[in-house]
């Protein structure tokens, strides 16, 4: 079965600064891998998704992941962080083949300081 | 806006009680997911349906029950209601109930077990 890991309960940045959120998965294969959003009183919102391919994957809103098999990883990044993406994030993995159901990290809440 | 649509927003009840939680899927989407998001579990599947059918079972208690209807809506029953139950319940839904589809979250129905 597989499971993902997001070591880091909260996150404190300063806006403008550049943001990195990790995230490790535990999973026999490549997964499908994901980052989603939720905003305060909101529904989860799908940021970027890795199926195959280039490993570096961009999403909305100036968000970026990079899929690292060596290390299991997919880290979400962004360079210059709003005081809008304060929100909760989550790294979520799915299982290749048969029917999908993700397994979700415990998120990571962001912080953003004017 | 996701375009799936959840109600209430809002539900108080007594332990013991029975509610239903109602999703409206997006227009076109088959499969409908249920979810609960609690302080001490995370984000925990519930249930999927597709197109009327049960396709996967996550951590849903026997007290709890799901169904889809011909018109895709679907509805969570969660009867005996214990504390413990408080929590957001999301539903979602997508256009598959294969692997890599992208799924899209309602805002969810916060549930208050007094």
């Amino acid at each position: 079965a597989q499971s993902v890991t997001q070591p880091d309960i909260h996150i404190t940045v300063s806006e403008g600064a550049s943001l990195e959120l990790r995230c490790n998965y535990s999973y026999g294969a490549t997964p499908y891998l994901f980052w989603y959003v939720q905003s305060p009183g909101q529904g989860l919102q799908l940021l970027l998704k890795y199926f195959s391919g280039d490993t570096l994957v961009q999403g909305i809103k100036g968000f970026e992941a990079e899929f690292k098999r060596s290390q299991s990883s997919f880290n979400l990044r962004k360079p210059s962080v709003h005081w809008s993406d304060a929100a909760e994030y989550f790294c979520a993995v799915g299982a290749r083949g048969g029917s999908y159901i993700p397994t979700f990290g415990r998120g990571t809440s962001l912080i953003v300081h004017p | 806006d996701s375009g799936v649509t959840q109600t209430p927003k809002h539900l108080i009840t007594a332990t013991g009680q029975r509610v239903t939680l109602r999703c409206s899927p997006r227009s076109g989407d088959l499969s409908v997911y249920w979810y609960q998001q609690s302080l001490d579990q995370g984000l925990q599947f519930l249930i999927q349906y597709y197109n009327g059918e049960e396709r996967a079972k996550g951590n849903i208690l026997e007290r709890f029950s799901a169904q889809q209807f011909p018109d895709l809506h679907s509805e969570l029953n969660l009867s005996s209601l214990e504390l413990g139950d408080s929590a957001l319940y999301f539903c979602a839904s997508s256009n598959s109930g294969e692997v890599g589809y992208e799924q899209y979250f309602g805002p969810g129905t916060r549930l208050t077990v007094t």
